[in-house]
């Protein structure tokens, strides 16, 4: 049982260079998230979706993009990278039907523009 | 949004009790949670609180009393595998967890 995978699980990018990170999940849940993790900060939320086919806007969603095309995949898309983007992502998905409707999360990618 | 406030650093000795406070400000509630993390890992679940009261699962309870915008997270027989940052995250109207900062709890022998 995979859960949820990331790919890369760490990559340094030169500034203006397109990065799209990978994100899987075999569980069938419905709901997926990216979050950024930085020092200090804990965790915010980039881009989400609640179903395939939606997407929406976190607290923390410029200079990214995402997309839903099907209920397992959700990548996630730096256009044109700046050194400020530098930060561990977390993908994560929940399902509506579990007990708590709690987030689960991928390993994360470890992310550094130069 | 939500405000999340939570210490950032707590040291406790093997065998002991630790308390991580977490107070909020919500413009929606549906639920906090408790997320453990290791270092260099990925936040995994512990708890979850939408009324007010106790939940306890083995060694960690979880405090909630909405009027105050307050939880605690109890680690009770401290072991050094709970040297970890903790999480508190609350769930807006929405459904979106908004998340504290963490507090690094380290246990010391």
């Amino acid at each position: 049982i995979a859960g949820i995978t990331q790919a890369p699980t760490s990559q340094i990018l030169a500034a203006g260079r397109r990065m799209t990170l990978r994100c899987t999940q075999d569980m069938r849940h419905n709901a997926m998230y990216w979050y950024r993790q930085d020092l200090g900060l804990g965790l915010r939320l980039i881009h989400y979706s609640n179903t395939a086919g939606t997407t929406g806007k976190g607290e923390v969603p410029d200079g990214y993009s995402v997309s839903r095309a099907n209920t397992d995949d959700f990548p996630l898309t730096l256009a044109s990278a700046v050194p400020s983007q530098t930060s561990v992502y977390f993908c994560a998905s929940s399902d509506e039907a579990s007990s708590y409707n709690e987030q689960f999360f991928g390993p994360g990618t470890r992310l550094t523009v130069l | 949004g939500q405000n999340i406030d939570q210490p950032t650093e707590m040291t406790a000795t093997e065998g002991a009790i630790v308390q991580i406070n977490c107070t909020y400000q919500t413009s929606g509630f549906n639920g906090l949670f408790w997320y453990q993390q290791h270092a260099g890992e990925a936040p995994t679940f512990l708890s979850y609180n939408v009324l007010d009261g106790l939940e306890e699962k083995g060694r960690f309870s979880s405090f909630l009393s909405r009027s105050k915008g307050y939880s605690y997270l109890l680690l009770k027989e401290l072991q050094m595998k709970d040297s970890a940052s903790y999480l508190c995250a609350v769930r807006d109207g929405d459904y979106k967890l908004s998340f504290g900062a963490g507090t690094t709890v380290t246990v010391r022998a």
